[in-house]
């Protein structure tokens, strides 16, 4: 089945704790991209990747870091968390040369305290 | 710099009615456009895009909308709303010439449909 899949699904830490939430796709896609989700302001765009070793901002890419050493893996690394970064996190794979529409996991819901 | 009005942070309909999910977008080059919608504690899932030719686009679940370039605006439509229908709704916009992939969603429209 064709899936984009995250871990964990939910996340409570503490300020400061560095922390990486996993994202993989089985379906051999270039492009993938981290979006975090907050009440009344939609999705934004954190990161996104147009294939391995190359990646870009999107519009909130502050206290992020990511990376893309294979195609499949897509993790999001935040260093030192603070309490402004408790979100739902998405990861989504874009089928780019194909439909060009974004299949999305699961979501990561996560706490900072 | 490219962004995306969703007007209504909610949406109310009687079953059987038809809806509007209004949106309008600014973007500097060409409008790639997309509605995707979200069930509860679920992750979004695409139901239809405009990329290029006929300006009305049909998706999934009998939802349809229509480009209009001169309005900015990319409506979702259904001619008649389910119960199911309930859920949550994001237009997004992509600038197609460019070779990126950022993209903008909106800030979501809440759907209720009353049985």
């Amino acid at each position: 089945e064709a899936q984009v899949t995250q871990n964990p699904r939910y996340l409570i830490t503490v300020t400061g704790k560095k922390l990486t939430v996993t994202c993989s796709q089985n379906m051999n896609h270039e492009y993938m991209s981290w979006y975090r989700q907050d009440p009344g302001l939609g999705l934004r765009q954190i990161y996104y990747s147009m294939n391995v070793e190359v990646t870009d901002k999107g519009d909130v890419p502050e206290g992020y870091k990511v990376s893309r050493k294979e195609k499949r893996n897509f993790p999001l690394i935040l260093e030192s968390p603070s309490p402004n970064q408790t979100s739902l996190y998405f990861c989504a794979s874009i089928d780019r040369w194909g439909s060009d529409t974004q299949y999305f996991g699961p979501g990561t819901r996560l706490t900072v305290l | 710099a490219q962004s995306v009005a969703q007007p209504e942070d909610q949406v109310n309909v009687a079953e059987g009615n038809p809806l509007t999910v209004k949106c309008t977008y600014s973007v500097s080059g060409n409008p790639y456009l997309f509605w995707y919608v979200q069930y509860p504690n679920r992750g979004l899932q695409f139901l239809l895009k405009y990329i290029t030719g006929d300006n009305l686009v049909k998706g999934s679940y009998g939802f349809e909308a229509e480009f209009n370039k001169s309005q900015t605006s990319f409506h979702l439509k259904k001619p008649s709303a389910l119960v199911s229908d309930s859920a949550l709704y994001f237009c997004a916009v992509r600038d197609g010439d460019t070779g990126g992939f950022k993209t903008i969603f909106g800030a979501g429209t809440r759907l209720f449909v009353k049985a």
